[in-house]
């Protein structure tokens, strides 16, 4: 069985601030991990994904993300945030060759003036 | 718009009640997903369809929860006798088995309330 952990349920920092949102996962074969962003009654929409190769991920709106195999971390970052930034941020994981996400429980993070 | 579309975004409902909540993947998709995603929690899979086949249900899934895909395309998700513990925003996804990476799209959800 596999399973995802956001230690930070909130996370507030300043705009123009650094931020990093963690995700820790375990698994007993090769998963694919992903970080998703959800705003506000919206659904999930894919900010990057890693599937192999170079552990250092970039995605959209300026986030990156790096694997790192023996952490079992895949931690989300971005040098600095603004206020749009300001939503729920989930971080998943799927076995290789499964179909089924498993979620973390998210990180909400809130993007200070 | 291509994306992958829910019907109704809202459900309010009495204990007791059936509701029926529609999704629409992305026209090329032949696979669709169902996940329950209650407050302050990440999405908890609950089935999932490889064109018209359920291949798969999660435990959470109860005898009163059904799903549908009767023709591949659209799906169903059916809940009878509602309780208030299926309040949750309920999220459709859809894939492509030809990606390699299977990334889904996520619909908007439908949020349920049972009062």
């Amino acid at each position: 069985a596999q399973s995802v952990t956001q230690l930070d349920s909130q996370v507030p920092v300043f705009e123009e601030a650094p931020v990093e949102l963690r995700c820790n996962y375990s698994s007993s074969v090769s998963v694919y991990l992903f970080w998703y962003v959800q705003y506000p009654n919206q659904g999930l929409q894919l900010l990057l994904k890693y599937l192999s190769g170079s552990t250092l991920v970039k995605g959209i709106n300026g986030f990156e993300a790096e694997f790192n195999k023996s952490q079992t971390s895949f931690h989300l970052r971005k040098p600095s945030v603004h206020i749009s930034d300001t939503a729920e941020y989930f971080c998943a994981a799927r076995q290789a060759y499964g179909q089924n996400f498993v979620f973390g429980p998210g990180t909400r993070l809130s993007v200070l003036p | 718009d291509t994306g992958v579309s829910q019907d109704p975004r809202h459900k309010i409902t009495k204990r007791g009640q059936n509701v029926t909540f529609r999704c629409d993947p992305i026209s090329e998709h032949n696979r669709l997903y169902w996940y329950r995603q209650t407050l302050g929690q990440g999405p908890e899979f609950l089935t999932y369809f490889q064109n018209e086949a359920q291949l798969e249900k999660s435990r959470l899934l109860s005898d009163r929860f059904s799903a549908e895909r009767p023709k591949g395309s659209f799906s169903t998700l059916e809940i009878q006798r509602t309780e208030q513990g299926d309040s949750a925003m309920y999220l459709c996804a859809s894939s492509s088995s030809g990606s390699l990476n299977n990334e889904q799209f996520f619909g908007p959800g439908t949020r349920l309330t049972v009062l």
